[in-house]
């Protein structure tokens, strides 16, 4: 079935420090969601890439989707404290919205 | 405008011994999804429903693990019996047709 490989599954930085995890999938995905899962909490909704080659901005984020639509990456400029927590990468598999996660990146931020 | 609710937060039981969660979906989101995250894992569907039918239940382990959604809005989650490796963060989603998921805080479930 559908896979998506996430690395590093642990990233360490010092605060100032950017920050970029990388999905990948073997074969081509519809579109690919980014969530962000902060210590003890549940998984928030970040972003949908749909098109290929797409890049999209979140202040300090910035989103990418592979031209072949098969890979994708969340680059953090400038780390805060604020940013720590895991992202996940997810792909919808087969019909009715059904998500597969990755299995995340944990990004601890040093002050 | 209210989030996903779940109850309870946090649960202990021994194995052999059964569980059940409750969610209660945002207000108007017809699908609604039960995830089980493993510590260091991403989360896993267990089940999906449109409305009150079953659209996905392929990874649930149908012989201890059972859902409804009665009427299409709250549902129930159930575990019987519990094993050691059922130890995880039960989330539930909701979503407005094929779109954004939102997630519960989760039912964190030790099985001791």
């Amino acid at each position: 079935g559908q896979q998506v490989m996430q690395i590093p599954q642990y990233q360490h930085v010092q605060e100032g420090e950017d920050f970029t995890t990388y999905c990948n999938s073997s074969t081509t995905l519809s579109n690919i969601q980014w969530y962000k899962q902060r210590p003890g909490g549940h998984p928030v909704f970040l972003i949908q890439l749909v098109k290929s080659g797409e890049v999209k901005k979140q202040k300090r984020l910035t989103f990418q989707f592979g031209e072949a639509k098969k890979n994708s990456s969340l680059h953090i400029t400038a780390t805060q404290t604020t940013d720590v927590g895991t992202y996940f990468c997810a792909a919808f598999s087969g019909g009715y919205n059904k998500l597969i996660f990755g299995a995340g990146t944990r990004l601890a931020v040093h002050p | 405008e209210a989030g996903v609710a779940q109850s309870p937060r946090y649960k202990i039981i021994e194995k052999r011994q059964s569980v059940a969660f409750w969610c209660n979906p945002i207000s108007g989101h017809a699908t609604l999804y039960w995830y089980q995250q493993i510590l260091g894992q991403g989360p896993k569907l267990l089940i999906q429903f449109q409305n009150n039918g079953v659209v996905d239940d392929s990874q649930l382990p149908k012989d201890r693990f059972s859902a409804e959604r009665l009427k299409g809005v709250d549902s129930t989650l159930k575990i019987q019996p519990a094993k050691l490796e059922d130890s995880a963060v039960y989330l539930c989603a909701s979503s407005l047709g094929l779109n954004t998921q939102y997630f519960g805080p989760g039912t964190r479930l030790t099985v001791l």
